[in-house]
C-alpha cells in the first residue's frame, strides 16, 4: 500500500519570502514521486517529480523539491514567493513495483500576500 | 502542441441518468487515466487505460465505466447517477504508459447531480 502526507491544510507566506510545502510518503518499495499545482476551476498543472538520481529536483516556475529517504520527505520549496503562487498544492506517489495511478495527498493551500 | 482536452466542462444530470465524459490526449500520448475529484475524499484513481486495453482500475463500483478509442481518445461513462457522483473529473495522459511517465491533467468536468 501507498499513501501521501500533506499535514499543512495551509501556508501563508510574505510576497518575496521563502516558502516549503510539506510532503511525507510511505511506500513499501521505491516511490516515484511528483509535485501538481491546481488553480481556481483548472485541472492539475504539473511542476516537477523525483525518479531518482539527484536528491534535490528542480521544476517549473522557480519550485524545487528536496527527496529524503531516511525522513521519506518531498517538500516542496521556492526562494521567493509571488502572489501568483497562491493555489492549491498536491504532492503525489507511484510505488515502483506498483500499478500506474497516482496516489494523491490532501492538498495544501498556499496563500502569498502581497 | 495543445494539451489534453476534455469535453463538455461542465455537465448537471438528475438522478438516475447516465453521463459519457471525453477526454482527448495530447497527440502522440497512449496512455489516459481517470481520476475524481471531490471535497470530501480528495483525488481518486478510477482507472488508466492503454492501447485500448483497461490496465488499472481503482475502488469504484461497476457503475463506473470506460473505453479508449485506436486513436487514444478516452470516454468515460457512469450509469445510474448517484447525488455522490458529483465532482470534478480530470483526464490524464501519458506518454508511453511507464510509471515514470508525467502524467498531464485536462482541465476537468465539473458533474453536477441534482
Amino acid at each position: 500500500a501507498q499513501s501521501v502526507a500533506q499535514p499543512e491544510d495551509q501556508v501563508n507566506v510574505a510576497e518575496g519570502n521563502p516558502l516549503t510545502v510539506k510532503c511525507t510518503y510511505s511506500v513499501s518499495g521505491n516511490p516515484y514521486l511528483f509535485w501538481y499545482v491546481q488553480y481556481p476551476n483548472r485541472g492539475l498543472q504539473f511542476l516537477l517529480k523525483y525518479i531518482t538520481g539527484d536528491n534535490l529536483v528542480k521544476g517549473s516556475y522557480g519550485f524545487e523539491a528536496e527527496f529524503n529517504k531516511s525522513q521519506t520527505s518531498f517538500h516542496l520549496k521556492k526562494p521567493s514567493a509571488l502572489v501568483s503562487d497562491s493555489a492549491l498544492y498536491f504532492c503525489a506517489v507511484i510505488m515502483d513495483t506498483g500499478r500506474r495511478a497516482l496516489t494523491f495527498g490532501s492538498g495544501t493551500r498556499l496563500q502569498v500576500q502581497p | 502542441k495543445a494539451g489534453v482536452t476534455q469535453t463538455p466542462r461542465y455537465l448537471i444530470k438528475t438522478r438516475g441518468q447516465q453521463v459519457t465524459l471525453s477526454c482527448s490526449p495530447i497527440s502522440g500520448h497512449r496512455s489516459v487515466s481517470w481520476y475524481q475529484q471531490t471535497p470530501g475524499q480528495g483525488l481518486q484513481f478510477l482507472f488508466e487505460y492503454f492501447s485500448e486495453t483497461q490496465r488499472n482500475k481503482g475502488n469504484f463500483p461497476g457503475r463506473f465505466s470506460g473505453r479508449q478509442f485506436s486513436n487514444s481518445r478516452s470516454e468515460m461513462n457512469v450509469s445510474t447517477l448517484e447525488l455522490g457522483d458529483s465532482a470534478l473529473y480530470l483526464c490524464a495522459s501519458g506518454l508511453a504508459g511507464y510509471l515514470t511517465d508525467t502524467q498531464y491533467f485536462g482541465p476537468g468536468t465539473r458533474l453536477t447531480v441534482l
